[in-house]
Order: structure tokens, then sequence, then C-alpha cells
């Protein structure tokens, strides 16, 4: 089993709709979460850390469950430019393991 | 603040030729650093790790090598490349781990595009 697990979509979205994605994680010892973007042939750049009580930044909310080992991404308000694959990321220790990311196509 | 910089941004090698890829870190000391490979159209795979000079955690048995001269600098490196190393091969940086929920990520440079003819 993967240690980070992701539907790698593509999910179709019209614009100004809500979208979410979700991860799992395979080791409990996981300590750091984190949600990166990445924008065709670009490096990675983070969108924003999980905390255990959940966050949000803007039209971005991130959930953990640390029980059921699953992170979540949802966003509002789909722009155009949030087209792009996103990454869910766990760190343990000083290890940090990519998932294969979910691509997203926002619509016009 | 932090800069990690990376070279070259492009890189077409013959196969069976060496490897040698670059990435310093400025404006932080102790950095974890990472090398990973992107193959086209995959998600990352970690390669390499290092908390330290001369620590170095192996991900993947392959043909690369790392090295970690200096606090800042990180080395890729290969004797002689496969058409199977082709890929987008991304340095990061993070602050070291300081325990359970430290939440340090990671930031990456911009990437060496490699195409092995």
């Amino acid at each position: 089993r993967k240690e980070v697990e992701q539907d790698p979509g593509p999910f179709n979205v019209p614009e100004g709709a809500t979208v979410a994605f979700n991860c799992t994680y395979s080791n409990s010892a996981s300590q750091s979460f984190f949600w990166y973007r990445q924008d065709c042939r670009k490096e990675p750049k983070l969108l924003m850390s999980v905390y255990s009580s959940g966050n949000e930044d803007g039209r971005f909310t991130a959930q953990l469950n640390r029980a059921s080992q699953y992170i979540s991404l949802l966003i509002r308000d789909s722009k155009l430019s949030d087209s792009a694959t996103y990454l869910c990321v766990v760190r343990r220790d000083d290890k940090i393991i990519f998932g294969k990311g979910t691509r997203l196509h926002i619509l016009p | 603040s932090q800069t990690i910089h990376q070279w070259p941004a492009t890189l077409v090698q013959p196969v069976g030729s060496p490897l040698s890829l670059e990435c310093t870190v400025e404006g932080t000391s102790n950095p974890n650093l990472y090398w990973y490979r992107q193959a086209a159209g995959r998600g990352l795979q970690l390669l390499f790790y290092s908390v330290g000079i001369g620590q170095i955690s192996s991900e993947v048995p392959q043909n690369l090598s790392a090295s970690r001269p200096q606090d800042r600098q990180f080395i890729l490196s290969s004797k002689k490349l496969l058409l199977s190393d082709s890929g987008f091969y991304l340095c990061a940086w993070s602050v070291r781990d300081r325990g359970m929920g430290s939440n340090q990520p990671q930031h990456f440079g911009d990437g060496t595009r490699l195409s092995i003819l």
C-alpha cells in the first residue's frame, strides 16, 4: 500500500463550483500534513498546512482526521486559475512523502 | 529570507554520460535537503534526503547518488546515465524536524529538466 494515496482525477469542475479532494495516509506515526499546488512543468508550491483543528485560507479549507488517517481540501467558488495538480504531503520526522496528486480542471 | 538555487534549468545528456546537479540554500542553517524526481505525467518520487553534512538517506535503489559536502549544498550525481533517468529533478529544503506537530513544510527550487538521448 502506498504511503500517501490520492484520486488522480481529473476533476472537471465548472467555474464557481465547490470541489473537494481527499487523501489517505498509511503510517499512523505521520506528524505534519500539507497541501501543495503544482502547475504544469513547474515546481510544487505550498498551498497550506493542515492543522488538527482544521484551517481555512480564503476559499480553501483543509481538514485532518487522524483517526481515519485522511486529509481533505475544499475549494469554494473555484476560479479558472485554480486549475492545477494538488499534491497531498505527509511528514514523519525528517521524511516528507508526496501523493501523486489530483488534477483539477476548472471549466469556463 | 531563505532562497534555494538549483541549476542548470535544462540539461540534455547522452546515455552513459555522467551527471552532476547542484542545489544550494541561502538564508538558513542546518536545513534538511531533499532530491525528488518527477517523470512526465507522474508524481514526485523521493530519491534522497539529508539531515546534515555527509548524512544521506537513499529511498530508491538506482544508479544515482547524492552528497552533501557543505551544510547548504546538496549534489545529485550519476556515473552513467540511463534513458530511464530522464525527468524533472527537484531539490527542496525544510527546517529540521522538531517533533510532533512541527508543521515544517518544504520549499522547492525551480527544478532541472533532464533529457537523456
